[in-house]
């Protein structure tokens, strides 16, 4: 049971380049959220799902898309890198009964 | 506008004394809160959570006592121990349905530092 996993943990970008990051769980869960967490920042949400083909989005959602098209699976694409978007993501489920994230490791990107 | 705020960013500690971190929303229909614990190059780890319904939970050396009257909730480590070192977010949740019940909002954290 691995719980909540990111691919890639590393990623340097060029601006304008564009690349998918991909966040994978094992618990059956329903809900799946992207965050971004920035230095005194706290965790800002991106885009969230509460169910395979579903997304919505969160509090800082420009520049990113989403989708959900596994259940197991929510994808956070850059479609054109900006320096802006350096940052530390990381994905989170939970299940629909309980108010408890689950969090992945995180994956670190630099956009230079 | 920050609607949970952790106003002090760090805080360094005794090992064995209390820890006490503390948060205040101000947001009338979060109803459930939450403390997640985050070490460094590691995503945020759930530690303890506290309904309105109740003023005090426990688990182990971790207590989270909250005071709805005044918007305010703190989480208790006692006895600190070097590897508490970490930071604390809190975060909290609206109960109810509606979109807003599946989302947290959270603190911007505070570093914890237990010296040994």
């Amino acid at each position: 049971n691995a719980g909540v996993t990111q691919t890639p943990k590393f990623r340097v970008l060029k601006t304008g380049q564009s690349m998918t990051l991909l966040c994978a769980q094992d618990m059956n869960h329903e809900y799946m959220y992207w965050y971004r967490q920035d230095p005194g920042m706290g965790l800002r949400l991106i885009h969230y799902s509460v169910g395979e083909g579903t997304t919505a989005k969160g509090e800082v959602p420009d520049g990113y898309n989403v989708s959900r098209l596994k259940k197991q699976n929510f994808l956070l694409g850059l479609e054109s890198a900006a320096p802006s978007q350096t940052s530390v993501y990381f994905c989170a489920s939970k299940s629909v009964i309980t108010y408890e994230q689950y969090f992945g490791p995180g994956t670190r990107l630099t956009v230079t | 506008d920050q609607q949970v705020k952790q106003n002090s960013p760090s805080l360094s500690v005794q090992e064995g004394r209390i820890s006490i971190l503390n948060c205040d929303y101000t947001n009338s229909m979060f109803d459930y809160f939450l403390w997640y614990k985050k070490y460094p190059a590691e995503g945020p780890t759930f530690l303890i959570s506290i309904s309105s319904i109740k003023d005090k939970n426990e688990d182990g050396r971790f207590t989270v006592f909250l005071n709805k009257s005044a918007k305010h909730l703190s989480l208790h480590i006692v006895p600190s121990q070097p590897g508490d070192s970490a930071v604390y977010f809190c975060a909290a949740s609206p109960v109810g349905g509606g979109a807003g019940s599946y989302q947290l909002t959270f603190g911007k954290g505070t570093k914890l530092s237990v010296i040994p």
